[in-house]
């Protein structure tokens, strides 16, 4: 298993420009989310999903768009990179049925909005 | 409303010593709580967890004890290593005993333990 698996790893756009960060798991999860790293900040939820077809926003969704077409894949889309998106982001899942959630996070996006 | 905080952004310990990072939370209703560790350009791993029935939890060198009274909880590690050298993240689900793929994170504590 190649457990959760994030690309690209390390990503420069400048502002108004659109990309798409992609997340890939291979654990049959059903859940999945997107966080962003910041200095001081901790992890913040941007997105999250329970399945395929269903998500939901998180605590800071302004500015990214999600889709789950798919149980395995779980893209994050900036519309418009602003420098305030100049972060690190990890894609996580987990599974359902457990007594005690543990998410499994993938390597991470280091992104810089010039 | 930050509902899980972190309030040591770091602490350094000797190497065999004991390390104790700390967690506040505000929110009665969680169901149970998970520490994470993270080493630089990697993503997260758990490391332990808790049930809010219960006041402590061992895993080897690690042990998370929880103070409900006090919302605390605190991971101790004896001895510390220096492998340990790490960011430490407390974590919570949301009410009612699942995530649903929601976890709130606290601000993280960087460990650094000294040879």
């Amino acid at each position: 298993n190649a457990g959760v698996t994030q690309t690209p790893k390390f990503q420069v756009l400048k502002t108004g420009q659109s990309m798409t960060l992609q997340c890939a798991q291979d654990m049959n999860h059903e859940y999945m989310s997107w966080y962003r790293q910041d200095p001081g900040m901790g992890l913040r939820l941007i997105h999250y999903s329970v399945g395929a077809g269903i998500t939901d926003q998180g605590e800071v969704p302004n500015g990214y768009n999600v889709s789950r077409s798919t149980t395995e894949d779980f893209p994050l889309r900036l519309l418009s990179a602003a420098p305030s998106q100049t972060s690190v982001y990890f894609c996580a899942s987990s599974y359902s049925g457990a007594d005690q959630e543990t998410q499994y996070f993938g390597p991470g996006t280091r992104l810089l909005v010039l | 409303d930050q509902q899980v905080k972190q309030n040591s952004p770091s602490l350094s310990v000797q190497e065999g010593r004991i390390s104790i990072l700390n967690c506040d939370y505000t929110n009665s209703m969680f169901d149970y709580f998970l520490w994470y560790k993270k080493y630089p350009a990697e993503g997260p791993t758990f490391l332990i967890s808790i049930s809010s029935i219960k006041d402590k939890n061992e895993d080897g060198r690690f042990t998370v004890f929880l103070n409900k009274s006090a919302k605390h909880l605190s991971l101790h590690i004896v001895p510390s290593q220096p492998g340990d050298s790490a960011v430490y993240f407390c974590a919570a689900p949301g009410a009612g005993g699942t995530s649903y793929g929601k976890l709130t994170f606290g601000q993280g504590t960087i460990l650094t333990v000294h040879p």
